[in-house]
């Protein structure tokens, strides 16, 4: 079946850090894939998508790159704040009964002191 | 941009109860809205996809008797919880997805989440 796996948490940086969060998927066919963020106390919110493979998704300093060689769709930022503590669950795309639901990954929470 | 809630929040029963929470799209039409329930440091788990004016469809092991969808207009979907017991607490999470042909897409939008604590 269509599962996805990412690292646990949490993650603690310092702020300006580089930041990598690990995603890889099992799935057939080809799946879209995404990453989606969740601030304290609020719902999940698109952080960024790849559609197809060798993909590059990007969006607030955040980019992944669609690897269907590794399966993978690996989190980075360059230099993260403090606004960025979250969590973030990648996610891939699958159809069902003709119509596409999410997968999720378990979540990896971000926190970033100043 | 394009807004989902929910309502309550956060809610306690007692068991034996039922418990109605409602999710909106607030500047959107959703033909599709899903329920998710998210378990301690565990991923979200789809429940159930529902259509507008249509009956919900629910994922394998996931009592439909147990958990009633109703989606009835286009900005709103309820999930009730019925007779509900301590192993139904959990965050339960919907997602609203835009009629085709708008411009959200094919993009799922979340709610905050409503936390279920049964007693």
């Amino acid at each position: 079946g269509n599962s996805v796996t990412q690292m646990e948490g949490p993650v603690t940086l310092s702020e300006e850090a580089f930041l990598t969060i690990n995603c890889t998927y099992t799935a057939t066919g080809y799946p879209s894939l995404f990453w989606y963020v969740q601030y304290p106390g609020e719902g999940l919110q698109l952080l960024l998508k790849a559609t197809k493979a060798d993909d590059k998704g990007s969006n607030k300093g955040f980019e992944a790159t669609y690897r269907k060689e590794t399966t993978s769709f690996h989190l980075e930022k360059g230099s993260v704040q403090v606004s960025d503590s979250a969590v973030y669950f990648c996610a891939l795309r699958r159809m069902n009964s003709g119509y596409s639901t999410l997968t999720f990954g378990k979540g990896t929470m971000l926190l970033v002191s100043p | 941009g394009a807004v989902v809630s929910q309502h309550p929040s956060r809610v306690i029963c007692k068991s034996g109860t039922s418990v109605k929470i409602e999710c909106r799209s607030l500047d959107f039409q959703a033909t599709t809205m899903f329920w998710y329930r998210q378990f301690p440091k565990k991923s979200l788990m789809l429940m159930a996809t529902s259509n507008e004016g249509s009956k919900a469809t629910y994922e394998q092991g996931v009592e439909k008797d147990k958990f009633l969808i109703n989606h009835a207009s286009l900005t709103l979907s309820t999930l009730t919880v019925t007779s509900a017991h301590p192993e139904d607490s959990s965050f339960y999470i919907c997602s609203a997805r835009a009629t085709p042909g708008q411009a959200t897409g094919e993009t799922q939008y979340f709610g905050p989440g409503t936390r279920l604590l049964v007693l």
